[in-house]
């Protein structure tokens, strides 16, 4: 069964400091994907990871894509309140650009 | 920018009753899924579409259909609602290939 691990669930941060979450996933992928959702609110993109060694940049926050290791993970920098959500990765198993399997959610709080 | 739009933000329903969940979007993308949202389980897969009149089952079908006979409606229905199926519904669209889902603001549905 495939699956996708996030680990923490819960993270809560001070302003200012630096944080990672990690995204395991059990079946081969060239395909990560990571969402944020704020409280009450839908999914919004924040990076497409498509291969191998792959690292997006925006902002505070980074993601990479290690996939001999079947590994993401998403880097906060100096956080920020602003940054405080429900962040989601996601692997598209058959790399066709269908269905995606996701995570449980890491719950970030960034208190000042 | 890509819009995916939910027919109703929140719903109350009886057990038995028979549930329509509407989704569109105004991309012309071939892609459409219906997921349900639940703490602590991330987001799962209910139904998925490549193409009009086509549907294909998720990780989680029982007591869902979906009917799509117009490539920018996805539409959810609960057969005979039951408890257990009170959760928030997300609908989602893709072109395919490596461009991520969009998601709609979700449907937050309660069934007493």
């Amino acid at each position: 069964e495939l699956k996708v691990e996030q680990n923490p669930l819960f993270l809560s941060m001070q302003e200012g400091k630096n944080y990672t979450i990690y995204c395991n996933y059990s079946t081969t992928s060239d395909r990560l994907y990571w969402y944020r959702q704020d409280p009450g609110k839908s999914l919004e993109s924040l990076f497409v990871l498509l291969s191998n060694g792959a690292v997006k940049q925006e902002g505070r926050l980074m993601a990479s894509l290690d996939t001999k290791a079947r590994l993401s993970t998403l880097h906060i920098t100096a956080a920020v309140h602003d940054l405080s959500a429900t962040y989601f990765c996601a692997v598209d198993p058959n790399n066709q650009g269908g269905k995606l399997i996701f995570g449980q959610g890491t719950e970030l709080s960034v208190k000042p | 920018d890509v819009k995916v739009t939910q027919s109703s933000r929140y719903l109350v329903k009886r057990t038995g009753e028979k549930v329509f969940l509407e989704c569109v979007q105004d991309m012309d993308h071939e892609n459409m899924f219906w997921y349900r949202q639940d703490p602590g389980l991330g987001l799962r897969l209910i139904y998925f579409s490549y193409d009009v009149k086509m549907k294909e089952k998720g990780d989680i079908p029982e007591g869902y259909s979906v009917s799509r006979e117009k490539k920018e409606r996805f539409s959810l229905i609960l057969e005979s609602a039951s408890t257990n199926q009170t959760s928030m519904y997300l609908c989602a669209s893709s072109t395919g290939g490596t461009e991520t889902q969009y998601f709609g603001p979700g449907t937050r549905l309660l069934v007493l």
